[in-house]
């Protein structure tokens, strides 16, 4: 069984960092592009970033590009995104998926609160 | 970037009922789009990808059509658990958009 467990999120300051991760297993992770995607509170989804299966190509939405950064330690079957200089509109439940092109299963998600 | 408009954003229908949604890209995608639902305080469920291929355990109620830039989502005979918000997704070109959402209830 696919399984994807966010984790990470939390309340943070305005021009704060967080640090999410995504626990892969039931699957090759290695084998797999991965993406990250987020949803504001009553709001719709949104696509946040890719990273292919080694990390060669990395994709962002414009809003996060600079900001945030999309890595995986295939060793480790996780997947992580650094978010920097934080800001109020970045508040959402973050979710984490597999790519099966289009991403197919997504954890439960980690809400994160930027707000002082 | 390429903007999905979906219609309705709600939609009533009783039981056994029949929901058409619909997903209008604003330049032609192909087949790269998709259809998620998301019911209250869960995660999106892959439905329908590529247009019309149904994900894997998804009720044959549930179908999809259209290429280009007009797309149709498709519950036939509606049962109480389809109430969820629906979602259309792009990824013919970056950044990958979702539609807005159609919320489905069940009267």
């Amino acid at each position: 069984e696919v399984q994807l467990v966010e984790s990470g999120g939390g309340l943070v300051q305005p021009g704060g960092s967080l640090r999410l991760s995504c626990a892969a297993s039931g699957f090759t992770f290695s084998s797999y592009w991965m993406t990250w995607g987020r949803q504001a509170p009553g709001k719709g989804l949104e696509w946040v970033a890719n990273i292919k299966q080694d990390e060669s190509e990395k994709y962002y939405v414009d809003s996060v590009k600079g900001r945030f950064t999309i890595s995986r330690d295939n060793a480790k079957n996780s997947l992580y995104l650094q978010m920097n200089s934080l800001r109020a509109e970045d508040t959402a439940v973050y979710y984490c998926a597999r790519m099966g092109w289009p991403p197919d299963y997504w954890g439960q998600g980690t809400l994160v609160t930027v707000s002082s | 970037e390429i903007v999905l408009t979906q219609s309705p954003e709600f939609q009533s229908v009783t039981p056994k009922g029949k929901v058409t949604i619909t997903c209008r890209a604003s330049q032609s995608i192909g087949s790269s789009l998709h259809w998620y639902q998301q019911k209250r305080d869960q995660s999106p469920k892959l439905l329908i990808k590529n247009a019309s291929q149904s994900f894997s355990g998804v009720p044959s109620r549930f179908s999809g059509s259209g290429s280009g830039t007009d797309f149709t989502l498709t519950i036939n005979s509606l049962e109480a658990e389809d109430a969820a918000t629906y979602y259309c997704l792009q990824s013919s070109t970056l950044p990958w958009t979702f539609g807005q959402g159609t919320k489905v209830e069940i009267k």
